[in-house]
């Protein structure tokens, strides 16, 4: 695709649940990032992906986070056993150099 | 933890003035980057400045980087109402070059 695309742009979950968000990046790009940002606030980086590497994953905050990517392309950021201060919207972004394009985000409420 | 934080957070100005924003940073980099954002969604790259550099220009948008003092400054010249979003600054780490790690932001309003 043109750009970076995340799914689903809303999730709504109740306290407790698992969820899945998905990440395709640009095509030919070895760089893949998840942050995530509240309301009002900056960017936290989450976890990195460059190529076959091991990711960089000390910007997870808890055990109940944890992403793949497959194929070094697409990237699924799993939250387990999700709670309210996980609403947050999820940023993904990749990149071929240093510049970083973003998708739109993945809304994320948890009730 | 944040690397860079962003001074002011907020700032008002009338379409036609000029715009600083001021991005401090905690550890040596290898280049700065500046974003915006829009609606709190997706960021876009608007320019990167290495840390052998000291000023880069790009349209009305110029940007300074002090190593010495770990500040950067992005300076929109006669804004307009559509310049209204978020700014944030970007550092990756010189011993990790791989990571980029986003500062607070500065929420800019421009009226008409």
């Amino acid at each position: 695709g043109a750009g970076v695309s995340q799914s689903p742009s809303n999730k709504v979950t109740e306290k407790g649940k698992d969820v899945e968000l998905r990440c395709d990046p640009i095509s030919g790009h070895t760089a893949l990032y998840w942050y995530r940002q509240s309301l009002g606030q900056g960017l936290e980086f989450l976890i990195y992906f460059q190529g076959n590497s091991a990711p960089d994953k000390s910007g997870l905050p808890s055990d109940r986070f944890s992403a793949e990517r497959t194929g070094g392309s697409v990237s699924t950021l799993t939250i387990q056993r999700t709670q309210q201060e996980d609403s947050a919207v999820y940023l993904c972004a990749s990149s071929l150099n240093e510049k970083l394009f973003f998708g739109s985000g993945t809304q994320l409420s948890v009730l | 933890s944040q690397q860079g934080e962003e001074d002011p957070q907020a700032l008002s100005i009338q379409e036609g003035e000029n715009a600083t924003m001021n991005c401090s940073y905690k550890t040596s980099i290898n280049n700065l980057q500046w974003y915006r954002q829009n609606s709190g969604r997706g960021l876009v790259h608007l320019i990167l400045i290495r840390s052998n550099e000291r000023e880069k220009h790009s349209g009305r948008l110029r940007v300074t980087l002090d190593t010495s003092k770990k500040s950067s400054s992005l300076l929109i010249t006669a804004s307009r109402a559509a310049d209204t979003a978020s700014y944030f600054c970007a550092t990756d780490l010189s011993y990790n070059t791989d990571k980029l790690i986003f500062g607070t932001g500065t929420r800019l309003q421009v009226f008409p």
